[in-house]
């Protein structure tokens, strides 16, 4: 079955560590996306890439970063800039052709940050 | 900038008895809107999505969701809730540009 693997599920990591976030996904869809889950703050967008190789800040970019050197594959670093990592970070994904982007995002189980 | 608003952060039903969550945008012409469930520990899954057309829309395990420009709702409707609809409930708009705006939810309860 096609989906998104979002790996590991849990995750800890001491203060002033930089931390990588796999997302792998194989759905053949062009865009990628980054999202960040607070209690009660609902998803905020990190990043987000419509094509291989090439990526955008999303509302709270600061403190991360993202590669996109394949099409299935989408990693987060957290990095020691970011002030408040600890959090349930989300991957997600959507068909862009031929519709465009009308269609829903497809997500991963999340990876939960522990930063101490 | 479009925006979405979840009014109820927290709502509870007893089983069996119908549900409407309540969602209401903003945004310059008629969006994509969506409804999405999450699970605790779970990531979301699509209940169901307005592109055009005829304004109620059916979803997936019984839910519909009817959209009304005059008021910028999306509100999402279930005849009889079942304790495994227990859940959080996200609302969400995409103008088409690919950066889907999400709100901040709500935490459906349900009581035996």
């Amino acid at each position: 079955d096609g989906g998104i693997t979002q790996s590991p599920k849990y995750l800890f990591r001491k203060e002033g560590q930089n931390v990588t976030l796999s997302c792998e996904q194989n759905l053949n869809h062009d865009a990628m996306y980054w999202y960040r889950q607070d209690p009660g703050q609902g998803l905020r967008l990190i990043y987000y890439s419509q094509i291989v190789n090439d990526f955008q800040k999303g509302d709270i970019a600061e403190g991360y970063s993202v590669s996109r050197e394949k099409k299935e594959s989408f990693p987060l670093t957290v990095t020691s800039a970011q002030k408040n990592p600890t959090a349930f970070y989300l991957c997600a994904s959507k068909m862009t052709r031929p519709g465009g982007y009308n269609s829903p995002l497809h997500f991963g189980n999340g990876t939960r940050l522990t930063v101490t | 900038a479009q925006s979405v608003t979840q009014p109820d952060i927290h709502i509870t039903v007893s089983e069996g008895a119908s549900l409407e969550l309540r969602c209401n945008y903003s945004y310059g012409a008629t969006p994509y809107l969506f409804w999405y469930v999450q699970s605790p520990g779970q990531g979301l899954q699509l209940l169901l999505k307005y592109f055009s057309g005829d304004t109620l829309v059916q979803g997936i395990k019984g839910f519909e969701a009817e959209f009304k420009r005059s008021q910028s709702s999306f509100n999402l409707r279930k005849p009889s809730v079942h304790w495994s609809d227990a859940a959080e409930y996200f609302c969400a708009v995409d103008p088409n540009a690919g950066k889907s705006t999400f709100g901040d939810g709500t935490t459906l309860t349900v009581k035996p």
